[in-house]
């Protein structure tokens, strides 16, 4: 069956260092790979999408890695800042599927 | 532009009551979906829209639950006979085109079934 797995385990780091989140999938052919990030009491909100021709996409201090033949995407934050802490979800669309299926989600916290 | 909108925000209700949840979409945006979050759970997917049409509707965990969506717009998800486990928070999404992009989520409404 179709899974996808990230870390249940909340990531603490300190500040200024780098996070990175790993979200593995198995039995999914995604054409693409989204990450939210979700703070407390709201809904998620979209950072980045990656393709899956796509090794590398970098937006300001974000990184996501997509390795279609290890079935991985790793998201990283550099010269992290506390108010990076929060959920941080990834979403992989089924392909031929009008829809997403996201993953539980990993929570950072940023220590000052 | 406003983003999506969704009423209430919190609904406490009885076991064995109807609620009705509601969403206001993204102007212009042809999907529409509905998750359920559970505490500390992912989303799980409950029914997606493409217009007016529902051409998803696997994620529906019961017959007791039903949504519709008029006028390619407004849509509402009714739980019928609400029971204890039907507790989370139940987020809306909007989306441009026909496939599955980019998302864009509305705050949510805790429903908490005592």
């Amino acid at each position: 069956s179709q899974k996808i797995e990230q870390n249940s385990e909340a990531l603490n780091i300190q500040e200024g260092k780098t996070a990175t989140l790993t979200c593995n999938y198995t039995n999914y052919s995604p054409a693409y790979l989204q990450w939210y990030r979700q703070d407390p009491g709201r809904g998620p909100v979209f950072l980045l999408l990656i393709r899956e021709n796509e090794k590398e996409k970098r937006k300001e201090r974000l990184k996501v890695t997509f390795d279609t033949t290890l079935k991985q995407s790793l998201f990283h934050i550099t010269a992290s800042q506390p108010a990076d802490s929060a959920t941080y979800l990834c979403a992989l669309d089924a392909r031929g599927y009008q829809k997403v299926t996201f993953g539980t989600g990993t929570k950072l916290q940023v220590i000052p | 532009g406003a983003g999506v909108s969704q009423s209430p925000s919190n609904k406490v209700t009885e076991k064995g009551k109807d609620v009705e949840l509601r969403c206001d979409p993204i102007s212009g945006h042809t999907a529409l979906y509905w998750y359920r979050q559970s505490l500390g759970q992912g989303l799980e997917f409950l029914i997606y829209f493409q217009g007016n049409s529902a051409p998803d509707k696997s994620g529906l965990p019961s017959d007791r639950f039903s949504a519709e969506r008029t006028g390619g717009s407004v849509s509402t998800l009714t739980i019928q006979r609400t029971q204890q486990e039907d507790s989370a928070v139940y987020l809306c999404a909007s989306s441009p085109r026909l496939a599955a992009d980019t998302q864009y989520f509305g705050p949510g409404t805790r429903l908490t079934v005592l």
